[in-house]
């Protein structure tokens, strides 16, 4: 069966610092991945998705970056985190059938 | 207008009560829709997928509405674990590979 890990689980970064939030998926070959960010009471927005390695698709104009360096292994990325930073970060992927699957979330703090 | 809009709630309704929700999309192309539950600080989770002709799955019923470009989400007899946040999923399909989220009902079934 198909999982999908993402760490940490929580991390708190002070404002400036570098990010770097991974999320790999098992089980399944040439999934679709996505990046979304939930601010606190919000919806989710959709940061980045990728249908194959090397491809990024950016949704929002913004301080962060993602990365696919192999097929099942999304990265997003930021090199000076800003407050507005903050969220909770939930990586997806989806595979053949339409709906789309979550990994556990990382709850990031920029103080 | 935003691609898929849902009323934020919340809903506040007593055990065993019977409670709907709709969610709206703007593009008429849009080819699979799904309902997610999300349980607080936690990730979303499928609960159901919205079929043409409509679905149920016990005390939850799901329905598509393409003339008027919605769907909706009846819950049957609530118990308190049905509160949560649910979110309609509306997925444009034909290689479009962008999964767009609504903003989520919450709902809050009181004792």
């Amino acid at each position: 069966s198909q999982t999908i890990h993402q760490w940490p689980a929580t991390l708190v970064q002070p404002v400036g610092s570098p990010l770097s939030l991974e999320c790999t998926v098992e089980g399944t070959s040439n999934p679709n991945l996505y990046w979304y960010r939930q601010a606190a009471g919000r919806g989710l927005q959709l940061l980045f998705y990728s249908v194959g390695i090397g491809q990024i698709s950016s949704e929002v104009p913004q301080n962060l970056s993602a990365s696919r360096p192999q097929d099942r292994q999304f990265i997003l990325s930021s090199k000076k985190l800003l407050l507005s930073d903050s969220g909770f970060y939930l990586c997806a992927w989806r595979g053949g059938a339409a709906e789309a699957f979550f990994g556990q979330g990382t709850r990031l703090t920029v103080v | 207008r935003k691609e898929v809009e849902q009323d934020p709630g919340p809903f506040n309704v007593p055990e065993g009560a019977t409670v709907a929700f709709n969610c709206t999309y703007s593009n008429s192309a849009s080819q699979s829709f799904f309902w997610y539950r999300q349980d607080c600080r936690k990730e979303p989770k499928l609960l159901m997928s919205v079929y043409s002709s409509g679905n149920e799955d016990g005390r939850f019923t799901a329905q598509l509405n393409r003339a008027s470009q919605y769907i909706s989400l009846l819950i049957r007899d609530s118990k308190l674990s049905d509160s949560a946040t649910y979110l309609c999923v509306v997925n444009r399909g034909g290689g479009y590979q962008k999964v767009t989220f609504g903003t989520g009902t919450k709902l809050q079934v009181i004792p």
